[in-house]
C-alpha cells in the first residue's frame, strides 16, 4: 500500500519570503500522480499543483512550484512570495496511474499546517 | 458553473442512528469520491463511484456504505453511530474515471455524534 509521509506538522514563514513544504512517499508503482492540496480554514479542498510521475520537469503554478525527486520518492512544495491568503492546510497527496486495475484512491498525507506573518 | 455542494453542511446525532450525507457534483462530471477528515487519522477514503457501480473502496466497516445515481448525485449512509465518527466528510467530483486529474472538493458535512 502507499504512504505518504508530511514531516513537518506546521511552518511559518513571513509574508513576501519563499517556504518550502516537504513530502515523501512509499510505492512499488511507476507510474503514479502527486498532488499539493490546499485547506483553507474555510474548509474547501482546492487542489495546487499537479506533477505526474513519468514527466521529468517539475510542476509550476504561478507562485507555486513542486520539486520531484522520484528516485528519491520526494515531492517538495516551494511557494514564492507568501501571502496572507497562503495561510491554510497543505496536504501532499497520491494517486496510483496504474492502468492495470490498480486502486486508484487518492492517499494523503497528515498536512502541514502553515502560518503566514505580516 | 456550480461547485461541488453538499448537504446538510452540519450535523448532530447520537449514538446507534443513522445518518445519510448528499453530493452534487459539478455538472458533467461523473465519478464521486468520498472521504472522512479526523483530527487523529487525517483524510481517509471511503469510496469512489462511476456510472452508479462503486469502483474503490477504502478500508471502513460495512457501516458505510454509499450509492450513486444516474445523474451523477450521490449518498453516503452510515448506520448505527458510534462517537469515532463524528468526522468532517468531503465530498469530491471529477470528470470521468479514474479520476488521474484534478478532483474538485465540496465544503464538506460536520457530522458530530453525541
Amino acid at each position: 500500500a502507499q504512504t505518504v509521509t508530511q514531516s513537518q506538522p506546521e511552518m511559518s514563514v513571513q509574508e513576501a519570503e519563499t517556504v518550502t513544504l516537504s513530502c515523501t512517499y512509499d510505492t512499488s508503482e511507476s507510474d503514479y500522480y502527486l498532488f499539493w492540496y490546499k485547506q483553507p480554514p474555510s474548509r474547501q479542498m482546492i487542489l495546487v499543483i499537479r506533477q505526474e510521475a513519468y514527466k521529468q520537469q517539475n510542476a509550476t503554478e504561478n507562485r507555486f512550484s513542486v520539486n520531484f525527486q522520484k528516485a528519491a520518492k520526494s515531492f517538495s512544495l516551494k511557494i514564492s512570495d507568501s501571502q496572507l491568503g497562503d495561510a491554510a492546510m497543505y496536504f501532499c497527496a497520491y494517486r496510483s496511474g496504474d492502468s492495470g486495475g490498480s486502486n486508484y484512491k487518492l492517499t494523503f498525507g497528515k498536512g502541514t499546517l502553515l502560518t503566514v506573518n505580516p | 458553473k456550480a461547485g461541488v455542494t453538499q448537504t446538510p453542511r452540519y450535523l448532530i446525532k447520537t449514538r446507534g442512528q443513522q445518518v445519510t450525507l448528499s453530493c452534487s457534483p459539478i455538472s458533467g462530471h461523473r465519478s464521486v469520491s468520498w472521504y472522512q477528515q479526523t483530527p487523529g487519522q487525517g483524510l481517509q477514503f471511503l469510496f469512489e463511484y462511476f456510472s452508479e457501480t462503486q469502483r474503490n473502496k477504502g478500508n471502513f466497516p460495512g457501516r458505510f456504505s454509499g450509492r450513486q445515481f444516474s445523474n451523477s448525485r450521490s449518498e453516503m449512509n452510515v448506520s448505527t453511530l458510534e462517537l469515532g465518527d463524528s468526522a468532517l466528510y468531503l465530498c469530491a467530483s471529477s470528470l470521468a474515471y479514474p479520476a488521474l486529474n484534478e478532483q474538485f472538493f465540496g465544503p464538506g458535512t460536520r457530522l458530530t455524534v453525541l
